[in-house]
Parts: C-alpha cells; sequence; structure tokens
C-alpha cells in the first residue's frame, strides 16, 4: 500500500530558484494538504484542498503555490526559494468531513535553501 | 491568535506510566488529535476526542476536557520504541482535517 508518497525526499536549492514538491495518494481522499516543519515549532499548514479544483491558504501560505488538478495529486511549487523555506515539508491527506478523523502523512521533503 | 502549548521533554522509565498534557486557545474547534512522530519519520496518528471523555487504543488513552480547553495523552507500560515526538492538534475546520499544532512534546524512554 503506497498511502501518500512525496519525492523528492531531499532537495538543495539556491535562493531564487524554483521547484515544486511532488504529492500523490491513492486512497482516494478528498482532503489533502501541506504542511512545513521547523525545529520547535511543531507543524504549519501552508495550502489546502478539499477536492479537485479547490484550493485555499492555511497559516503560512507565502511564497508557495498549489493546484489540485485530479484527487489524486497536490503539488506544491515554490516561486523563489528563499533560506526562511528551508524546513522539512510534510503532504497529508485524509477523508473530508467528518467520516474519519485520521489524516495520513508522506515520509517528507527535506529542502534546504543555501 | 491560535496557539497549543504541550511540554517540551518527559522523560520516563521503561514500563512506567506518563501523561503529556496539552492546552489550547484556538478560534475554532471541531477535535483534539494526538501524532506521534519518530526522529526522521513523518506523523502517525494515535488518537482522537470529539468528545469529552477517555478514549482508549491499547497502551495509549487520550482524555479531553472543552469547557477547560484542554487534553493529555497517556501512555502505559512504557516502551523503547515509544521514545518519540508527540503532538497534540486541534482539528479547526469541520470539513478535512485541517489542523492547528502544538510544539510537541520529547518523550524518552530510558531502560
Amino acid at each position: 500500500n503506497a498511502g501518500v508518497t512525496q519525492t523528492p525526499k531531499f532537495q538543495v536549492l539556491k535562493t531564487g530558484q524554483s521547484m515544486t514538491l511532488q504529492c500523490a495518494q491513492d486512497m482516494n481522499h478528498e482532503y489533502m494538504s501541506w504542511y512545513r516543519q521547523d525545529p520547535g515549532m511543531g507543524l504549519r499548514l501552508i495550502h489546502y484542498s478539499v477536492g479537485a479544483g479547490i484550493t485555499d491558504q492555511g497559516e503560512v501560505p507565502n511564497g508557495y503555490n498549489v493546484s489540485r488538478s485530479t484527487t489524486e495529486d497536490f503539488p506544491l511549487r515554490l516561486l523563489s526559494a528563499a533560506p526562511s523555506q528551508t524546513s522539512v515539508y510534510f503532504c497529508a491527506s485524509s477523508y473530508a468531513g467528518n467520516r474519519n478523523t485520521e489524516a495520513f502523512f508522506g515520509q517528507g521533503t527535506r529542502l534546504t535553501v543555501v | 491568535g491560535q496557539s497549543l502549548e504541550q511540554p517540551s521533554e518527559v522523560t520516563a522509565v521503561e514500563g512506567a506510566i506518563v501523561q503529556i498534557n496539552c492546552t489550547y486557545q484556538t478560534s475554532g474547534f471541531y477535535g483534539l488529535s494526538w501524532y506521534q512522530q519518530h526522529d526522521g519519520g513523518a506523523p502517525t496518528f494515535l488518537s482522537y476526542n470529539g468528545l469529552d471523555g477517555l478514549e482508549e487504543t491499547g497502551r495509549f488513552s487520550s482524555f479531553l476536557s472543552r469547557s477547560d480547553s484542554y487534553g493529555y495523552l497517556l501512555l502505559q507500560e512504557l516502551q523503547m520504541k515509544d521514545s518519540a515526538s508527540y503532538f497534540c492538534a486541534v482539528r479547526v475546520s469541520n470539513y478535512g482535517q485541517n489542523f492547528v499544532f502544538g510544539p510537541g512534546t520529547r518523550l524518552s524512554v530510558l531502560p
């Protein structure tokens, strides 16, 4: 069972470069989200989607874009990387509404911006 | 603003019981969840409380008091593999798992 798959696992970018973090899930979940995790701060929500074609901003959306063209995929784009975006990024998926209370997380992408 | 508070570190010995507390202040509340994360790993779901009271899942139990904006995770019969970080997370949306996470509690289990 694949669950939530993130690629790449590690990435080093130079300041100003752009890139896309990939996230795919095979559980037919309506809801997908992106979090970043910094030391001592827990996880913070960047963007989320409640279904194909629908996205919204979370707590820390600046510098990131998302799109949801299919149920399975939810890529996160860094427009112009900055050292402050050095973090571990987690994608998560779940059923929407109250049907299920568990979120499934990918293994993370460790991004360093130099 | 929205904030959750947890102790930063807890240490206990194998076989012991440990309680990790969480207090929260959020603009919306649709339940309190707990996640475990081992170093270098992904958060994994442990438990969820949507209503007041105690939920039990094996060695783990979780409690919620909405009137006190307080919950805790109770880990019994501690094992070395329980050494990890534990996060409380408030679900702030009624549609999907839109969370505000606490800063995490690092649990060290000693032999």
